[in-house]
């Protein structure tokens, strides 16, 4: 149980165009889910907050309007990234509030993101 | 200083050795800790989770928690080469934001047959 996948797994896109990356929890349901990024061989740097049915709450210094986060369903968050740059490309990581305790989070697999 | 410290490694060992992970930390609030495995180019996983002090067992993994000391470890007995990865600590605590994490910056293991 307590799986979360993420769509696409690797994305590469031209710089100034806009990409969308997908988060679901298969088999609970999400009231909460977590965006991060991570650079080769660093920790991971939360970007926003996502709750369903409400506005993500951003982390300081994160874009709001570049890094646009939908929390439709208590099953699917997405972050597109909106004019991507090179300096945009990284590894996108969202994790979802899991069914027990309240600071278990489940993680997606990640999705590489390289803009050209 | 940042709220949540971790050796970095690269720690390397040999197959079987038992392995110390650790993570010091300065907010005393945080009442929430976890330990999270890396592969390269992965999502992390959830190894252990604890509440407040104390110790907790699975399998060949014992996760403690000092909070007096403000040090949680992690012990890898009978280390697997497939346990190389980065270990991450992170904790949280219980009127945080929503179960917000702060993670440490991962400690890269290395397990050599």
């Amino acid at each position: 149980g307590a799986v979360v996948s993420q769509h696409p797994s690797w994305v590469i896109c031209k710089s100034g165009t806009s990409v969308k990356i997908e988060c679901r929890s298969l088999d609970f349901q999400a009231t909460t889910m977590f965006w991060y990024r991570q650079f080769p061989k660093q920790s991971l740097m939360l970007m926003a907050t996502s709750n369903e049915g409400s506005k993500a709450t951003y982390e300081q210094g994160v874009e709001k309007d570049k890094f646009l986060i939908n929390h439709a369903s208590l099953t699917l968050s997405t972050l597109t990234v909106t004019s991507a740059h090179p300096e945009d490309s990284s590894f996108y990581i969202c994790s979802a509030r899991g069914p027990g305790v309240p600071y278990e989070q489940y993680f997606g697999p990640g999705t590489r993101l390289t803009v050209t | 200083q940042k709220e949540v410290e971790q050796d970095p490694g690269p720690l390397s060992v040999p197959e079987g050795a038992i392995v110390s992970l650790n993570c010091t930390y300065s907010n005393s609030a945080f009442q929430y800790f976890m330990w999270y495995r890396q592969y390269s180019r992965k999502g992390p996983e959830l190894l252990m989770y604890t509440y407040s002090s104390g110790n907790k067992e699975d399998g060949r993994f014992t996760a403690q928690v000092d909070k007096s000391s403000k040090y949680i470890s992690l012990f890898i007995r009978d280390s697997q080469p497939s346990d190389s990865a980065t270990y991450l600590c992170a904790m949280s605590d219980e009127d945080n934001q929503g179960g917000k994490l702060i993670f440490g910056q991962g400690t890269e293991l290395s397990v050599k047959p």
